[in-house]
């Protein structure tokens, strides 16, 4: 079974430019979630999807930062514009259902802004 | 709010055990985990347990679960090189909803 997919692994971008992070969730699962790493933390919840809903996005900086999961599957993740602070780990986390016993993440998008 | 914290580094030998520890503050904790990072790789799941058990045992892994103390500790029996990672501890909590809140990580060394 194909595990949580990101794209891409690494990005480095200036900063006020736009990026764009990309994540296929597990076949089935329903909730999306992604998280932001900063070095040296643990990751923190920006967004979480329940199917094409948002239903939890408390913590998503809304001035720069926006997301979708159009149709219920993928789901993009843009901020725009970088700034510097920015510069972190992206992980998307997809669980089977709202209760999100056992969330399975993927391998991250490691955004460096200069 | 809730608050999940947990010692930076543990060095331990290779075949020794391993005890890695972290304390939480929130009272209405639900589930608790433990998730296991290689450089360069997501997070991998290792266990996790429910708020009202005490103990959970899988192979290699005991988790113990203090709740008066909010305290929950992973044992790793016969550690091994390919252990080293940073282990992070993380709880689910009444209200939540399904959001983790994470520890700041563990660095373990196992050294020959």
């Amino acid at each position: 079974e194909a595990g949580v997919v990101q794209s891409p692994r690494y990005k480095i971008i200036e900063k006020k430019q736009p990026v764009a992070f990309w994540c296929n969730p597990i076949s089935g699962h329903n909730t999306l979630y992604w998280y932001r790493q900063n070095l040296g933390q643990g990751p923190e919840l920006l967004i979480r999807y329940e199917n094409e809903e948002a239903v939890d996005d408390s913590q998503l900086p809304k001035d720069r930062f926006s997301a979708e999961r159009l149709k219920g599957v993928d789901s993009t993740l843009k901020i725009q514009p970088a700034e510097l602070g920015d510069s972190a780990v992206y992980l998307c986390a997809s669980s089977l259902d709202y209760r999100g016993l056992e969330q399975f993440f993927g391998p991250g998008t490691r955004l460096t802004v200069l | 709010g809730e608050d999940v914290e947990q010692s930076l580094f543990l060095s331990v030998r290779e075949g020794d055990s391993s005890v890695i520890n972290c304390t939480y503050t929130d009272s209405s904790s639900t589930y608790l985990y433990w998730y296991k990072q290689e450089p360069g790789a997501g997070l991998q799941l290792l266990t996790y347990i429910f708020s009202n058990m005490d103990m959970k045992q899988d192979q290699r892994l005991t988790v113990l679960l203090n709740k008066k103390d909010k305290h929950l500790s992973l044992r790793i029996a016969d550690t091994q090189t390919g252990d080293s990672a940073i282990y992070f501890c993380a709880e689910t909590f009444t209200g939540g909803g399904n959001k983790l809140t994470f520890g700041t990580g563990t660095q373990l060394k196992v050294e020959l």
